[in-house]
Formats: C-alpha cells, sequence, structure tokens
C-alpha cells in the first residue's frame, strides 16, 4: 500500500483563493519531504525541500510567498498555494525521504485547477 | 545545469514485445541514476538504480546500465505484459547529494501494453 499520502487528490479553486495541499508519511518519520511541481509533458520540477522543524529551502525561481510550506510535524508536511491564479495551475507532487532506507517515497499528485 | 532527456511517448506495444525507453543526462561528476514508475492513481516508485559508470540496475526484468561515455540509461525489457503500463520516469540524483536528494526529473514516457 501507499507510504505516502497526498491529499486532495483533485481540487478546483477561483483566482485570488488559497489551497492547502496535505503530503503525510504512513510508515516512517520523515525530516525531509519535497514539493514538485509538473507541467502537462515537462518534467517534474523541484520547487522546495520542506525540513522538519525548520524553513524550508525553495529552488531558485520559486516565489517563497507564494508556495508556502509548513513541516510541523515529522509526519506532515503541507504546501498552501496563497492568492492562487490559473498560472498555478498544475500537478504538484510530493515526496518523502525515509533516511533509514535512503529512499525517497512519492505521493500520487494533486492536480490543481484555478478558475 | 544538469537535466535529463528521455523519448517521448506514448509508447505502445503488443504484449511480450521488446520495450527500450531512452534516457540520457547533462551532469557534472559522477550522478546517480534511477528509473521510477508510476501505475495509473498512484505515487511514483522506484523501479531501480545505478550508483556509478557500468552499474546495471534491475528489477521485475527491467534493465538499465550506466553508459558514462555515452551519457545514458536506457531502459529495456525483453518482454513487456500488459500489468507493464505505465508511465515511466528518468531520473538524475546530483553527485553530493546523498543519491535520493534534490532528483532531477525527464518528462516522462507513457508505455501502453496490449494484449
Amino acid at each position: 500500500g501507499a507510504v505516502v499520502s497526498q491529499h486532495p487528490s483533485r481540487v478546483i479553486c477561483k483566482s485570488g483563493t488559497s489551497v492547502k495541499i496535505e503530503c503525510r508519511s504512513l510508515d516512517f518519520q520523515a525530516t525531509t519531504m519535497f514539493w514538485y511541481r509538473q507541467f502537462p509533458k515537462q518534467s517534474l520540477m523541484l520547487m522546495a525541500t520542506s525540513n522538519e522543524g525548520s524553513k524550508a529551502t525553495y529552488e531558485q525561481g520559486v516565489e517563497k510567498d507564494k508556495f508556502l510550506i509548513n513541516h510541523a510535524s515529522l509526519t506532515l508536511s503541507t504546501l498552501t498555494v496563497t492568492s492562487a491564479h490559473p498560472e498555478d495551475s498544475s500537478f504538484y507532487i510530493c515526496s518523502a525521504l525515509d533516511r533509514g532506507k535512503n529512499i525517497q517515497y512519492f505521493g500520487a499528485g494533486t492536480r490543481l485547477s484555478v478558475l | 545545469g544538469n537535466s535529463v532527456t528521455q523519448m517521448e511517448g506514448p509508447v505502445t506495444l503488443s504484449e511480450e514485445a521488446f520495450l527500450t525507453i531512452n534516457c540520457t543526462y547533462t551532469a557534472t561528476g559522477y550522478p546517480s541514476l534511477f528509473w521510477y514508475v508510476q501505475y495509473p492513481g498512484e505515487g511514483l516508485q522506484l523501479l531501480l538504480k545505478a550508483t556509478k559508470a557500468d552499474d546495471k540496475g534491475s528489477n521485475k526484468g527491467f534493465e538499465a546500465t550506466y553508459r558514462k561515455e555515452t551519457t545514458s540509461f536506457h531502459l529495456e525489457k525483453g518482454s513487456v505484459q500488459v500489468s507493464d503500463s505505465a508511465v515511466y520516469f528518468c531520473a538524475l540524483g546530483p553527485q553530493g547529494s546523498g543519491g535520493y536528494n534534490k532528483l532531477i526529473f525527464g518528462a516522462g514516457t507513457r508505455l501502453a501494453v496490449h494484449p
């Protein structure tokens, strides 16, 4: 079964609203989680590295104030897309690093559509 | 910078056909290389990996050999099954990243296998 749960799987929202996406590790504690974004027919692009108990590390070109990441516990990281606009519509995927096994487990992804 | 290029899909095969999905990369040093598979409605799963030149990763009948001279990591399977239908992602873990951190993905190749 899935070891990383991502919720919701699909969300449709109005422009200007905020959307929160959750990523949970089910069978292990994850001090490090990752957030990716995927455009149609393009690569997964790493947006940020989420570290439990500290600030996320964002990749170059990713707006910190637009994509808020909170990793408040060892099993949960959240990505909030603030004041969403149509250009934020995309497929967002999280992963959690199991350091004991040195394996990155992925969630099933969230498809965000901003109207 | 580091990048991964894989062949565009979809790839459509009959059951028991031979599969090749090409993947080439650009990177400095000695990256680790991975193939991930995503079945419908599920998260990405690690299929196989190779961490140094000439290594061969294998799993579930799939194989890929790390070729530094051609900067390639092509995925092969001798006889595909309908259950292999999925999207396959080639990925690179930059040298010094610990292998599983900060993965750089190709765009993905959709494989459809028909009975």
